[in-house]
């Protein structure tokens, strides 16, 4: 079946610093959506992306679909403590296909 | 707006005993409803889904089994828990491509 590759699996940056994580699949998908999940909660939809070559961004959060529909990144510009959590990237085909998860990115804020 | 509900958010259950989750979705109808379970500081492992009433789909073989009597309510069910049971449970609902979560059950298994 489909699977997602997320690196890197876990990070420590010192606070400002700028992240960045990406997923890479032996497939295509037609979505590509990034999550966070803070300790305890469920994971939180961050960015959708729709089309191929797509930049979407929300606030300090920057996340591309890539031209071969088979990668995406999500970056955070000038982390904060806050930001500590679980990333998540999916992936979608089509219709009642559930997403597709990578295994996650563990990041950890120095303040 | 849609909203989901899951409880209980923490369980702890003997070995050999029963288990039912409950999580229900407000604010749309005919969802697609989904079940996880996430081990400590792992990813999401997809267990059953429904695309509507009574219909259900396994993902993976184990000791759980699912439930989805009413439109908006999906329920998660063992009849003898395992310590390898044990873990974070997460449901969630899609509105096209994206997924929303609840707010998970911590389940531990002793």
């Amino acid at each position: 079946g489909q699977q997602l590759n997320q690196s890197p699996q876990s990070m420590f940056i010192q606070e400002g610093e700028d992240v960045s994580m990406n997923c890479t699949s032996s497939s295509i998908f037609n979505t590509w959506l990034w999550y966070k999940q803070d300790p305890g909660e469920g994971p939180v939809l961050l960015i959708a992306l729709y089309k191929a070559g797509e930049l979407t961004s929300n606030g300090r959060l920057t996340a591309q679909f890539g031209i071969t529909r088979k990668d995406s990144f999500l970056n955070i510009s000038a982390s904060i403590p806050s930001d500590v959590g679980i990333y998540f990237c999916a992936g979608h085909y089509s219709g009642n296909t559930p997403l597709v998860f990578g295994k996650g990115t563990r990041l950890s804020v120095i303040a | 707006s849609q909203t989901i509900h899951q409880w209980p958010a923490t369980l702890v259950q003997p070995v050999g005993s029963p288990l039912s989750l409950e999580c229900t979705v407000e604010g749309t109808s005919n969802p697609n409803l989904y079940w996880y379970r996430q081990a400590a500081g792992r990813g999401l492992q997809l267990l059953f889904y429904s695309v509507g009433i009574g219909q259900i789909s396994s993902e993976v073989p184990q000791n759980l089994s699912a439930s989805r009597p009413q439109d908006r309510q999906f329920i998660l069910s063992s009849k003898k828990l395992l310590l390898s049971d044990s873990g974070f449970y997460l449901c969630a609902w899609n509105l096209g491509p994206k997924l929303f979560f609840g707010s998970g059950t911590q389940l531990s298994v002793l």
